[in-house]
């Protein structure tokens, strides 16, 4: 299928190694970031959320870290699988914006056999 | 279905002709939205409902643009005498509530415009 990313950063990585994905966001007002990955031919699909008022969040493989000094979130990956290849966009809700997502540039990650 | 559906998956328009693009959300699901992605960049915000009001449209580009959502179920977007800078992929998100609820996307619907 057509690639959704073709002017995006890449990050190659070996299989099994750990992954590290950055998303700088501009806006202090922002209370909610959500990280997505999005596939060839499909839609984003949610991974690993945060509030505002915590640093960082763990989920099966995943862990999210939110750095609100410098307004820099990340997403970190263990042992990384060649299923986890696709485009990772992060998003955020910003306050007194209504529920709508503010989403990044995205990340196109490829991992290598 | 359990997921968000989103049809047709491909529509190729030529220029200046309107076009429908349907979107059935998860059922029970309060909140729909709509974002389209170019290509190459991530998703943006087009408008938002809650049940069948529409309370944001801040993102639509244009008066071209229009959305419904009548029964507070289904919901359609139309885009008339479309333009080339149209094309790109159209989603379709829908979440219990507002505020901190996961957004479930569908897969999309791809427009190109001639």
């Amino acid at each position: 299928g057509e690639s959704v990313g073709l002017h995006l950063p890449t990050l190659s990585v070996q299989e099994g190694d750990n992954s590290i994905i950055n998303c700088a966001y501009s806006n202090s007002a922002s209370d909610y970031f959500i990280w997505y990955k999005q596939e060839s031919g499909k839609g984003p699909q949610f991974i690993i959320d945060i509030r505002s008022n915590m640093d960082k969040r763990q989920g099966q493989r995943v862990t999210v870290l939110l750095n609100k000094t410098v307004k820099h979130l990340s997403l970190q990956i263990a042992a990384t699988q060649p299923g986890d290849s696709a485009v990772y966009f992060c998003a955020e809700k910003i306050m007194g914006y209504g529920n709508k997502l503010v989403f990044g540039a995205g990340t196109i990650l490829r991992v290598k056999s | 279905g359990a997921g968000v559906s989103q049809s047709p998956r491909y529509k190729v328009a030529k220029r200046g002709q309107d076009v429908a693009l349907r979107c059935d959300p998860i059922s029970g699901h309060v909140s729909l939205f709509w974002y389209q992605q170019a290509l190459g960049q991530g998703p943006e915000f087009l408008t938002y409902f809650q049940n069948e009001a529409q309370l944001d449209k801040s993102g639509l580009p244009s008066d071209r643009f229009f959305a419904e959502r009548p029964e507070g179920s289904v919901s359609t977007l139309k885009i008339q005498r479309t333009q080339q800078e149209d094309s790109a992929v159209y989603l379709c998100a829908s979440s219990l509530a507002g505020g901190y609820n996961e957004q479930f996307f569908g897969p999309g619907t791809r427009l190109t415009v001639l």
